[in-house]
């Protein structure tokens, strides 16, 4: 099983700060790795696919890199809609989810 | 409207059994797979089951696997959840979640969840 691991669990920022969060797999996941957002009381949101493809609809501010094992979700200027929880998960091997990063109001 | 609605969860003891239902609408059903995706209160979310498009293809999660079954119906365009054995830590809300392709393992689409309780 592929095991991701997120970091930082809690990024406290400001609205108008760049957010960095990363995912680390336990193996290769190639370019295979999204990412989502969740909001209290909502469903999860897919915000990247692949790596580095934005879904529809999602703002330029969010963006993806990373292959092999290491990736980093960025968003650029933060709004206030966009603290929330963040989770990474694979598709090399089924499914798995990170383990999330809350991005909080400072 | 694209959407996806979730029923079935309840309040049931442990060893008990569960049907949740999973009914679409707003896109050509067949063409996507579907999934189940879990998240026990307070916690992150675990992916459970998947079924292709044709029905044909099932998958599980070793958590899950031997105690639920996943299936659908196309002509209903719903996709269901047995879930038998049931344990306190399958307490959880589950997600249906529209694949982004045929198996292509992104969800693009969730319902809002229904909720699951194991207790005696």
């Amino acid at each position: 099983e592929i095991v991701l691991t997120q970091s930082p669990a809690t990024l406290s920022l400001s609205p108008g700060e760049r957010a960095s969060l990363s995912c680390r797999a336990s193996q290769s996941v190639s370019s295979y790795l999204a990412w989502y957002q969740q909001k209290p009381g909502q469903a999860p949101r897919l915000l990247i696919y692949d790596a580095s493809n934005r879904a529809t609809g999602i703002p330029a501010r969010f963006s993806g890199s990373g292959s092999g094992t290491d990736f980093t979700l960025t968003i650029s200027s933060l709004e206030p809609e966009d603290f929330a929880v963040y989770y990474c998960q694979q598709r090399r091997d089924y499914a798995t989810f990170g383990p999330g990063t809350k991005v909080d109001i400072k | 409207e694209v959407q996806l609605l979730e029923s079935g969860g309840g309040l049931v003891q442990p060893g008990g059994s569960l049907r949740l239902s999973c009914a679409a609408s707003g896109f050509t059903f067949d063409d996507y797979a579907m999934n189940w995706v879990r998240q026990a209160p307070g916690k992150g979310l675990e992916w459970v089951s998947g079924i292709s498009g044709s029905g044909g293809r099932t998958y599980y999660a070793d958590s899950v696997k031997g105690r639920f079954t996943i299936s659908r119906d196309n002509s209903k365009n719903t996709v269901y959840l047995q879930m038998n054995s049931l344990r306190a830590e399958d307490t959880a809300l589950y997600y249906c979640a529209k694949d982004v392709l045929n198996m292509a393992w992104y969800f693009d689409l969730w319902g809002r969840g229904t909720l699951v309780t194991v207790s005696s």
